[in-house]
């Protein structure tokens, strides 16, 4: 399967607790993003990575989020000290230098 | 910036009849592309169709295509003879041409759509 995976695809945790995700895109896409969704929602943008380089962060991203892509080609997410707001579909995709992004099928985040 | 509405929250079809979802969008930005891409139930997000905004012609993939009004800033999906399989989250999302980086990708709210029997 050469598509966009994400791991775990389903995440309980306690409130306080710090988690992380991983997210494997396509192996020639060199850009990669992470976006939020909640229920009903359209996905929010968080993070863009170009290679190794995270380029830009949304707003969304507070100081308890941190992403990082070391060799330019996964990634992880992680949420510290994680809230009932984090709660959400973590969604990675990727693209080539093409336009349209590939997505993965997300990981699901509960916080209790 | 750039925003993307959805106006229609829910839609229903009769399977083998014709849908249509409305997308509207607002950006000063001449070059663009657009996208409606397509969230069945618990499953991940595929790309249904896509359009360059430099293109007059409409993009058509089999049973999908699109009604592209540049100068209105609507992007319209048809789906002729609905299918079960095309129940799902249906979002539009624009993306600039130029310095597309992450916040230049903006998806809409999304029309639930539900084909039935």
């Amino acid at each position: 399967d050469t598509g966009v995976s994400q791991d775990p695809r389903h995440k309980i945790t306690k409130r306080g607790q710090n988690v992380t995700f991983r997210c494997d895109p396509i192996s020639e896409h060199n850009r990669l993003y992470w976006y939020r969704q909640t229920l009903g929602q359209g996905p929010e943008f968080l993070t863009y990575f170009q290679n190794e380089a995270q380029l830009e962060k949304s707003r969304l991203l507070s100081d308890r989020f941190s992403a990082e892509r070391p060799k330019g080609s996964f990634s992880t997410l992680e949420i510290q000290r994680t809230e009932q707001g984090d709660s959400a579909m973590y969604l990675c995709a990727s693209r080539s230098y093409q336009e349209t992004q590939y997505f993965g099928p997300g990981t699901r985040l509960l916080v209790l | 910036a750039q925003t993307v509405t959805q106006s229609q929250p829910e839609m229903s079809v009769q399977e083998a009849e014709t849908v249509t979802l409305s997308c509207t969008y607002d950006t000063s930005e001449n070059n663009y592309y657009l996208f409606w891409y397509k969230q069945p139930p618990s499953r991940q997000m595929i790309l249904v169709i896509r359009q360059e905004a430099y293109k007059q012609q409409n993009a058509t993939e089999n049973r999908f295509s699109v009604n592209f009004q540049k100068a209105a800033k609507s992007f319209s999906l048809k789906i002729s003879d609905s299918q079960l399989g095309d129940t799902a989250m249906y979002f539009c999302a624009f993306m600039k041409a130029v310095g597309n980086y992450g916040q230049n990708f903006v998806f809409g709210p999304g029309t639930r759509l539900s084909v039935l029997p």
